[in-house]
C-alpha cells in the first residue's frame, strides 16, 4: 500500500522559514515525479510546485517563486519544500502527490502568524 | 499563467439526478486536463485524466469529455457518496493550475 506521509508543519512568524518533508513508501519512489500543492482554509488547491522524476526539473507557482525550493532525495524516498519569506496568506494545508495525482498525503498545516 | 474556470461554484442536487460540471480554459490545453473530488477534511482523488480516462476504481457513472478549452465532467445518476467538491486541473504547461471548485450538494 502506497504511503506519502507529510511532516514539518507548524506555527511560524512572517518572514521565517519551513521546512516540509514529504515520505513516501510503498511506491518505486523514482518512478514518479512529485508535486505539492496547498489549501488555505476554507479555499480550493492551489498547485505550487513540481519535480521531475531525478530532481534535475522542478517548477513553481508565481506565488511561491523565488521564496520556496522543491527538492527530492531519491536515496531515502523524500520529498521536501523549502519555504522562506513567509507570509500569511502562505497560510494553507500543504500536501504532497505524485506528479498526476495517483496518490497524496494527508496533508500539513502551516500557520504564518505573528 | 492557463485560468481555469468551473461553473456553477455550487450545484444541489438529487439522488439519481445527471449531473453536468463545466471548466474552461483560459487557452487550449489539448486533453491535459484531470478531475479531481475532494470531501472535507480529505486529500483529494482523482477520478479521471487526460480528459476522459476514468482512474482505477472510479465508478463507472464518473465520464469525461471535452477538447481544447472546454471540458466537462458528467455523474450519471448521483450517489450519496458523490457529495463533494470537484476540482478541474490543467497540466499542459507550467504552472498547472486548478479551477476553482464546485460544490455538489443535496
Amino acid at each position: 500500500e502506497v504511503h506519502l506521509l507529510e511532516s514539518g508543519g507548524g506555527l511560524v512568524q512572517p518572514g521565517g522559514s519551513l521546512r516540509l518533508s514529504c515520505e513516501a513508501s510503498g511506491l518505486t519512489f523514482t518512478d514518479h515525479g512529485m508535486t505539492w500543492v496547498r489549501q488555505a482554509p476554507g479555499k480550493g488547491l492551489e498547485w505550487i510546485s513540481g519535480i521531475s522524476e531525478s530532481g534535475g526539473y522542478s517548477h513553481y507557482a508565481d506565488s511561491v517563486q523565488g521564496r520556496f525550493t522543491i527538492s527530492r532525495d531519491n536515496s531515502k524516498n523524500t520529498l521536501f519544500l523549502q519555504m522562506k519569506r513567509l507570509r500569511a496568506e502562505d497560510t494553507a494545508i500543504y500536501f504532497c502527490a505524485t506528479q498526476f495525482g495517483d496518490y497524496w498525503g494527508q496533508g500539513t498545516l502551516v500557520t504564518v502568524s505573528s | 499563467d492557463i485560468q481555469m474556470t468551473q461553473s456553477p461554484f455550487t450545484l444541489s442536487a438529487s439522488v439519481g439526478d445527471r449531473v453536468t460540471i463545466t471548466c474552461r480554459a483560459s487557452q487550449s490545453i489539448n486533453f491535459w486536463l484531470a478531475w479531481y473530488q475532494q470531501k472535507p477534511g480529505k486529500a483529494p482523488k482523482v477520478l479521471i485524466y487526460r480528459e476522459s480516462t476514468l482512474q482505477s476504481g472510479v465508478p463507472s457513472r464518473f465520464s469525461g469529455s471535452g477538447s481544447g478549452t472546454d471540458f466537462t465532467l458528467t455523474i450519471s445518476s448521483l450517489q450519496p457518496d458523490d457529495l463533494a467538491t470537484y476540482y478541474c486541473q490543467q497540466y499542459y504547461t507550467y504552472p498547472w493550475t486548478f479551477g476553482q471548485g464546485t460544490k455538489v450538494e443535496l
